[in-house]
């Protein structure tokens, strides 16, 4: 079965520092990966997804098939990145296989 | 940009009444989800239609729930007799195909279901 791990519920870095979210996923086939953000009381929005290799609001992630992991990196986390972030896999068939999720606070 | 819209926003029933909750998908998409979030544990894939057909479905979506699209815009899932335990976050999504095995998933706000 898929799975997607998210081993840290709660990161609380601040302003400027780098931030990390891990991600780890269970899956033998060709992966395609999210990372959705959520902001307090708001709808799960995309933040990235691997197949784009792009850099949205400064957050990064890169896909290692030999560590299945799908971590996403800011270098300087901002007061605005407070949210619950979310790591996704999405194998065969078209439903979504959701981490636990990560909160990140980022303090002043 | 186009929403996925859901309503109510909150909603409390009384244990084994019928509710619906009600989503209209991004119109020119073609697949459509029900996601439910449970008070501080992960989202959880309850149901995903195409076609006007069911095309996957997750053990939780037992015959207790079902899914709708009545008119062509609403996506709807009802539940028949809730719950205690299914008091939680649902989010409906729909989804586009881009082409080369990818999709593009936007989710609605979701609708916050007590069950009392």
């Amino acid at each position: 079965a898929q799975r997607v791990t998210q081993p840290e519920k709660l990161l609380s870095v601040f302003k400027g520092a780098p931030v990390e979210l891990k991600c780890n996923y269970s899956y033998s086939g060709s992966p395609e990966l999210f990372w959705y953000v959520q902001y307090s009381r708001q709808r799960l929005q995309l933040l990235l997804r691997h197949i784009s290799r792009e850099s949205i609001k400064g957050f990064t992630a890169d896909l290692n098939k030999g560590e299945t992991s799908f971590h996403l990196k800011k270098p300087f986390a901002q007061e605005e990145d407070s949210a619950m972030y979310y790591c996704a896999h999405k194998a065969a068939g078209n439903k979504l296989t959701f981490g636990g999720g990560t909160r990140v606070l980022v303090k002043p | 940009e186009p929403e996925v819209t859901q309503t109510p926003s909150h909603q409390v029933t009384q244990m084994g009444q019928e509710v619906i909750l009600r989503c209209v998908p991004i119109s020119n998409h073609l697949y459509f989800y029900w996601y439910r979030q449970i008070l501080g544990q992960k989202v959880e894939f309850l149901v995903s239609f195409y076609n006007n057909e069911i095309s996957e479905k997750s053990e939780i979506f037992d015959d207790q729930f079902s899914v709708e699209r009545p008119d062509g815009s609403n996506f709807t899932l009802k539940i028949r007799s809730t719950k205690l335990e299914d008091s939680a976050m649902y989010f409906c999504a729909s989804s586009e195909f881009l082409g080369q095995g990818l999709y593009d998933y936007t989710f609605g706000s979701g609708t916050r279901l007590t069950v009392v």
